[in-house]
């Protein structure tokens, strides 16, 4: 089945530093990946819609220039939280869907941010 | 954002109970999918359903798409000590590849 890889799984670190989680597709050219947040006890949120070779879609209240998306091949995405401050921990997770407007996202395993 | 009515947000049950969780929307979508999520990790597509009044079963998962479009329910039979998680319906627009999540539902099984 289709495999989403996500990396780190955790990261810890200083407010003010920038961090990068990555995600990639294994078996499949992820034509449009999608970048989620998800607080304790909550559900997913959608950040961004982001498809290949053109600028991420940012949903409302989302701001753009904290949070980066690079999608510069079928396979990665990439997700840099600018200047991390303690009220961006949480868990990020990654989606990807192939060319087949029907197929189903799949999930990657989320990256724990915790920003101290 | 917007989120989907998904209910019971939890349920503690003994193994070997059937579970029935439900979504419901004010909107129309095209696909319905359900999803489970533990700890630490992100969600597992169980079920895709595409078309209403669909019906489908994956092992001892049963899921069908309301015929009005604005409803999804998961049902899991003779439950078992791994089915423990959080399971999310999620619905998707017509020609939108974005995914509206519901709320969740929490399953713990009593030993």
């Amino acid at each position: 089945g289709a495999v989403v890889s996500q990396h780190p799984s955790r990261v810890i670190c200083k407010s003010g530093t920038s961090v990068k989680i990555e995600c990639r597709s294994l078996d499949f050219q992820a034509t449009t990946m999608f970048w989620y947040r998800q607080f304790p006890k909550q559900s997913l949120m959608l950040m961004a819609t982001s498809n290949e070779g053109s600028k991420a879609t940012y949903e409302q209240g989302v701001e753009k220039d904290k949070f980066l998306i690079n999608h510069a091949s079928l396979t990665l995405s990439t997700l840099t939280v600018t200047s991390a401050h303690p009220e961006d921990s949480s868990f990020y997770i990654c989606s990807a869907t192939g060319t087949n407007s029907n197929q189903p996202q799949h999930f990657g395993d989320g990256t724990r941010l915790s920003i101290l | 954002g917007q989120q989907l009515n998904q209910s019971p947000q939890s349920m503690f049950i003994q193994e070997g109970e059937d579970v029935s969780m439900n979504c419901t929307s004010s909107s129309i979508f095209n696909t319905w999918l359900w999803y489970k999520q533990e700890p630490g990790e992100g969600p597992v597509l169980l079920i895709a359903l595409y078309k209403a009044g669909e019906l489908t079963s994956n092992g001892r998962l049963t899921a069908q798409f309301g015929i009005t479009r604005k409803d999804s329910f998961l049902n899991i039979s003779a439950s078992i000590p791994s089915d423990v998680g959080i399971y999310f319906c999620a619905g998707q627009g017509f020609g939108n590849e974005k995914l509206t999540f519901g709320t969740g539902t929490r399953l713990t099984i009593i030993p």
